[in-house]
């Protein structure tokens, strides 16, 4: 099992520009995330997926699109790429869903660091 | 601010002295977890915690659940170098939501 997956490790973009960011999962989990890590503030969420066809927003979705059309993939969509979306981002997954009390794991990938000029 | 607070920001020790760290909240929450996250590498699971008062052991790692489910702390005995990273509390809600306390970032010199 390669686990989660993400692509590229690296990227600089220029304000303005669009990219997507990459994840994928071999472990089969139904949920999937993303999270910006930054300096002082921990991991936020910014979009979730509960299932193929199906996605909803975290904490801080805004400038951000999600899709997800298989179970392995989730890939981030940034869409004008601002100096505020410097990050670190990471994808997990997990087998099921977080709800109050749960006890799962969620594996996360290595990471993307993002820098937008 | 922030639903978890974690204390202290940053601690650097000398290899085989004791620590702890701490993840605060006023809200109540029905489990707990940690989680060490090493320099260029995502967040790896340590521990969940879910009963009050609850005390769990991972060879010289101590976690504790507060009596009133609003707090934790991790202990670490003898540190040593290889215990050097980020360790951060969260916390599941119930909106399929997790939630990440800043992390208190741990340097342990040889």
């Amino acid at each position: 099992n390669a686990g989660v997956t993400q692509t590229p490790k690296f990227q600089v973009l220029k304000t303005g520009q669009s990219m997507t960011l990459q994840c994928a999962q071999d472990m089969n989990h139904e949920y999937m995330s993303w999270y910006r890590q930054d300096p002082g503030m921990g991991l936020r969420l910014i979009h979730y997926s509960v299932g193929a066809g199906i996605t909803d927003q975290g904490e801080v979705p805004n400038g951000y699109n999600v899709s997800r059309s298989t179970t392995e993939d989730f890939p981030l969509r940034l869409l004008s790429a601002a100096p505020s979306q410097t990050s670190v981002y990471f994808c997990a997954s997990s087998y099921e869903i977080p709800l109050a009390g749960g006890t799962d794991t969620q594996y996360f990938g290595p990471g993307t660091r993002l820098t937008v000029l | 601010t922030q639903l978890l607070e974690q204390s202290p920001q940053f601690l650097s020790i000398q290899e085989g002295e004791n620590l702890t760290v701490y993840c605060n909240s006023s809200s109540v929450f029905s489990s707990l977890q940690w989680y060490r996250q090493e320099p260029g590498e995502g967040p790896v699971l340590l521990v969940t915690v879910v009963t009050g008062g609850e005390v769990k052991k991972l060879k010289r790692l101590t976690f504790q659940f507060g009596d009133a489910r609003k707090d934790s702390s991790l202990h670490i005995t003898a540190a040593q170098p290889g215990d050097t990273g980020l360790y951060l509390c969260a916390v599941p809600l119930n909106n399929n939501d997790m939630r990440f306390g800043a992390g208190t970032r741990l340097t342990v010199k040889p």
